[in-house]
């Protein structure tokens, strides 16, 4: 069972240029989240998506987008990309919230590590 | 705004003893916390899941414990290996869908 996939690993893009990240949920997860995380930091929540509509976003600007597809892997597209975006964006995925016997685990791929020049 | 702190300083610990790392939240009261591990380059893996009526939880080495008065979360390790190495971090909940993640704590097991 493979568990969340992401891609690119590694890419390096120039300063106004724009960038397109994938991610293909764990098998079984319908629920798809997007997280920044810059170097020494934690996470920082970008959004969320479920049933192809973004439930939740996080404080980013409009230049960050993101879209989910019927088979619920799911895109984030950066536009006019700024230095300070430079930072690993993590996928997560999960099938249903914190309910009684549920730990809301998420399941994170391994990133994609972006350095913008 | 809410927030959940970590000890941003590395803790450095020897070989079987037991690691205890500290997170602190303020400005809200999460109904539970998590906590993650992540090694370098790689994304965060769960451990364990407590519940603010919960006082503790237990998974083989590990032990969590949630004091809603002190609005603190304790992790150990006990008898820690030099594998236990990586940096921890908490997570609360923020609404119904998003999560606060801490700085995360990086932890040295030493041989």
């Amino acid at each position: 069972d493979a568990g969340v996939t992401q891609s690119p690993t590694h890419l390096i893009k120039t300063r106004g240029q724009q960038v397109t990240l994938r991610c293909s949920p764990k098998s079984g997860h319908d629920t798809v989240s997007w997280y920044q995380q810059a170097l020494g930091q934690g996470p920082q929540f970008i959004f969320q998506y479920y049933e192809e509509e973004e439930r939740q976003r996080g404080n980013f600007p409009d230049r960050f987008s993101g879209h989910q597809f019927p088979n619920y892997s799911s895109e984030l597209n950066v536009n006019a990309l700024l230095l300070g975006d430079s930072a690993l964006y993590l996928c997560a995925s999960s099938s249903a919230g914190v309910l009684a016997g549920n730990t809301g685990e998420l399941f994170f791929g391994e990133g994609s590590r972006l350095t913008v020049l | 705004s809410q927030k959940i702190e970590q000890n941003s300083e590395a803790l450095n610990i020897q070989e079987g003893k037991t690691a205890t790392l500290t997170c602190n939240y303020t400005n809200y009261s999460p109904a539970y916390l998590q906590w993650y591990r992540q090694d370098p380059g790689r994304g965060p893996v769960f451990l364990l899941l407590i519940r603010e009526n919960e006082k503790e939880k237990r998974k083989e080495r590990l032990k969590v414990t949630f004091d809603t008065t002190l609005k603190q979360s304790l992790f150990h390790i006990t008898a820690s290996q030099p594998a236990d190495s990586a940096t921890y971090l908490c997570v609360g909940p923020s609404g119904t869908y998003k999560y606060i993640f801490g700085t995360g704590t990086r932890l040295k097991v030493l041989a």
